[in-house]
């Protein structure tokens, strides 16, 4: 049972360049979420897909876009990178929609290093 | 304001000690809490969830203070392994969309 996979582990981009990050989970998850973590900053939420055939923007949307390509993948795309979207990417998961299932929790995946210079 | 605030740390504490530490939230009608670990350039993982009568699991107690608005969480018997960033991570409506995640503590537990 590998649980949420990311692809790939590390990047290096330059400025301009496009990239997408795949993430994959196994758990017949409902919910999926693209994260970013920054030093000193909490994770930060980039988009979420609540159910297969939606996503909806979160915090940090701009720069990305995001494809719920079925219930198991979503993918999260640079359509043209910046030095300011060099962090670390965390996918995850929930089984439920709602945070008012404690026995719910996300479920992260590895995480992708990228750095844009 | 950051809307889930929590001392950077490090806690550094010895083998077999207790150490504790509170994270403060902003929204009053917020409807779930957790902690969650994250060890050196890894994922975050569930620790535990924080109930509105505080909870146990082992060594780790979660206590919740809504009246002052935060969180805690006590390690006794501190191992070597506890050596870890804790993250709080607060929902303040009913959607996993809407998570708040604190910028973590970090414990650093010395033989």
């Amino acid at each position: 049972n590998a649980g949420v996979t990311q692809t790939p582990k590390f990047q290096v981009l330059k400025t301009g360049q496009s990239m997408t990050l795949q993430c994959a989970q196994d758990m017949n998850h409902n919910s999926m979420y693209w994260y970013r973590q920054d030093p000193g900053m909490g994770l930060r939420l980039i988009y979420y897909s609540a159910s297969e055939g939606t996503t909806d923007k979160g915090e940090v949307p701009n720069g990305y876009n995001v494809s719920r390509l079925n219930k198991r993948e979503f993918s999260l795309r640079l359509e043209s990178a910046a030095p300011s979207q060099t962090s670390v990417y965390f996918c995850a998961s929930t089984r439920d929609r709602a945070a008012s299932s404690y026995n719910s929790p996300l479920h992260f995946g590895n995480g992708t290093r990228l750095t844009v210079t | 304001r950051k809307e889930v605030e929590q001392d950077p740390g490090p806690f550094n504490v010895p083998e077999g000690a207790t150490v504790a530490f509170n994270c403060t939230y902003s929204n009053s009608a917020s409807q779930s809490f957790f902690w969650y670990r994250q060890d050196c350039r890894k994922e975050p993982k569930l620790l535990m969830s924080v109930y509105s009568s505080g909870n146990e699991d082992g060594r780790f107690t979660a206590q919740l203070n809504r009246a002052s608005q935060y969180i805690s969480l006590l390690i006794r018997d501190s191992k070597l392994s506890d050596s870890a960033t804790y993250l709080c991570v607060v929902n303040p409506t009913d959607s996993w969309g809407k998570l708040q995640f604190g910028a973590g503590t970090q414990v650093v537990v010395t033989p």
